[in-house]
């Protein structure tokens, strides 16, 4: 099926490990996101790649990096966990960045749930 | 820039009561509205949509909006609650003309329906 694919769906770390969360797309889209998801708080952006090549910060990005591989392929990477990176991580892309690119909405992944202990 | 309230963090019906689910957004252009639906343990799934042209549109599973211009806003409606729509739902906006921007979500409304 076409969509979002997110890998893994469940991490425990321990505080100071590092790990990655993959993300790939299979629907030909120019943008990607990720979104940290938090009771209370609803989804906040914490990179975004408008388009292949290209990665810009959004509205938490502290302790995270991002690459994106290629086109499909949108990571992002914890390099030293703290307990306040526990979270449900959600991958998103669109087909653009800005005006009719949007119109289609987001499509998400199913969420990476990531204890940090 | 764009902004999205959601009234009320929970709303709580009974099964075949009318469901109402409240999104005001400032948009400082015209612009793209869409209401997400989150059942537990899973992703975002797109509910519905406003681009241009009907302002009042329908999406999966029942539910339509309505977009109303002079009220900045795009409620979210379903006439008869089911069991099965117990969900968080997110109201989200983006604006259609300009050269940077992104969606930009509400903080969710959990929506619980009792038998």
């Amino acid at each position: 099926n076409a969509g979002v694919t997110q890998t893994p769906k469940f991490q425990v770390l321990k505080t100071g490990q590092s790990m990655t969360l993959q993300c790939a797309q299979d629907m030909n889209h120019n943008s990607m996101y990720w979104y940290r998801q938090d009771p209370g708080m609803g989804l906040r952006l914490i990179y975004y790649s408008a388009s292949e090549g290209t990665t810009d910060k959004g509205e938490v990005p502290n302790g995270y990096n991002v690459s994106r591989l290629n086109k499909r392929e949108f990571s992002l990477r914890l390099e030293s966990a703290a307990p306040s990176q526990t979270s449900v991580y959600f991958c998103a892309s669109s087909e653009g960045f800005h005006g009719t690119g949007l119109s289609g909405g987001y499509t998400f992944g199913s969420g990476t749930r990531l204890t940090v202990v | 820039a764009q902004s999205v309230t959601q009234l009320g963090s929970h709303v709580s019906v009974s099964e075949g009561a009318l469901v109402l689910l409240r999104c005001n957004y400032s948009s400082s252009v015209p612009p793209y509205l869409f209401w997400y639906v989150q059942y537990p343990n899973q992703g975002l799934q797109l509910l519905l949509k406003y681009t241009t042209g009907a302002t009042l549109v329908k999406g999966i599973n029942g539910f339509e909006a309505e977009f109303k211009k002079s009220e900045t806003s795009f409620h979210l409606t379903k006439p008869s609650a089911h069991m099965s729509d117990a969900a968080e739902y997110f109201c989200a906006v983006s604006e259609t003309n300009s050269g940077y921007s992104t969606l930009t979500f509400g903080k969710g409304t959990m929506l619980l329906v009792s038998p």
